[in-house]
């Protein structure tokens, strides 16, 4: 079965550097999501991407995160300079076409020091 | 809009009991709701989903949930619970926009 992939598992960062999560979405799946969990807090939605543009984005996702889809494959988050409130589990979401159901990855921890 | 409220956020059962794992939600449209399973370590497994279809939806591993839109409600059951059954589960919406509106989350413990 078709399985979103993610890397790195972890991350170790310091304050203030960029960070690059990247996710492979089911191969013929076109919409492409990224959501949080910080450790003890519920899952919230940061953004959704379709047709290589942004279709929705949450408060949190501020100037300093940017996601793109580089090569026609990977799905990236970026984040230009990390804060220590950026600890948490990214997970990548993809979704086909004509339903709704999202396929989630197993996630990225970021620990920021 | 819309939201969702896992009505516990502990839920300790002994193996070969029954599971009720409580949910309601708000929307302004016809939702879709869903239920999502988190092993320890692991990503978000989708367990069931309903979109207005039949309101008893079976899932996977043995549970199911019944959508009563009279009590906004989208709870989690099964008939008999099994030591691997543990595991942090989240109620799920999303209407119109696609996106992901989560609950806060029940731990299941076996």
């Amino acid at each position: 079965e078709p399985e979103v992939t993610q890397t790195p598992s972890h991350q170790v960062t310091q304050m203030g550097q960029e960070v690059i999560l990247r996710c492979v979405p089911i191969s013929n799946h076109l919409y492409f999501y990224w959501y949080r969990q910080i450790l003890g807090q519920k899952v919230e939605f940061l953004v959704s991407f379709y047709n290589n543009e942004i279709s929705e984005k949450s408060e949190i996702f501020d100037d300093q995160f940017s996601v793109e889809r580089p090569d026609g494959s990977n799905f990236t988050l970026k984040i230009r300079s990390t804060k220590l409130e950026d600890s948490a589990m990214y997970f990548c979401a993809t979704q086909g076409p004509f339903t709704d159901t999202q396929y989630f990855g197993p996630g990225t921890r970021l620990t920021v020091l | 809009a819309q939201s969702v409220t896992q009505l516990d956020s502990h839920v300790s059962v002994s193996e070969g009991t029954p599971v009720l794992l409580r949910c309601n939600y708000s929307s302004s449209y016809s939702p879709s709701l869903f239920w999502y399973v988190q092993h320890p370590n692991k990503g978000l497994q989708l367990l069931l989903k309903y979109t207005s279809a039949a309101t008893l939806v079976k899932g996977i591993n043995g549970f199911e949930a019944e959508f009563k839109k009279s009590e906004t409600s989208f709870h989690l059951t099964k008939p008999s619970a099994h030591m691997s059954d543990a595991a942090e589960y989240f109620c799920v919406v999303t209407s119109g926009t696609y996106k992901y509106i989560f609950g806060t989350g029940t731990r299941l413990k076996v």
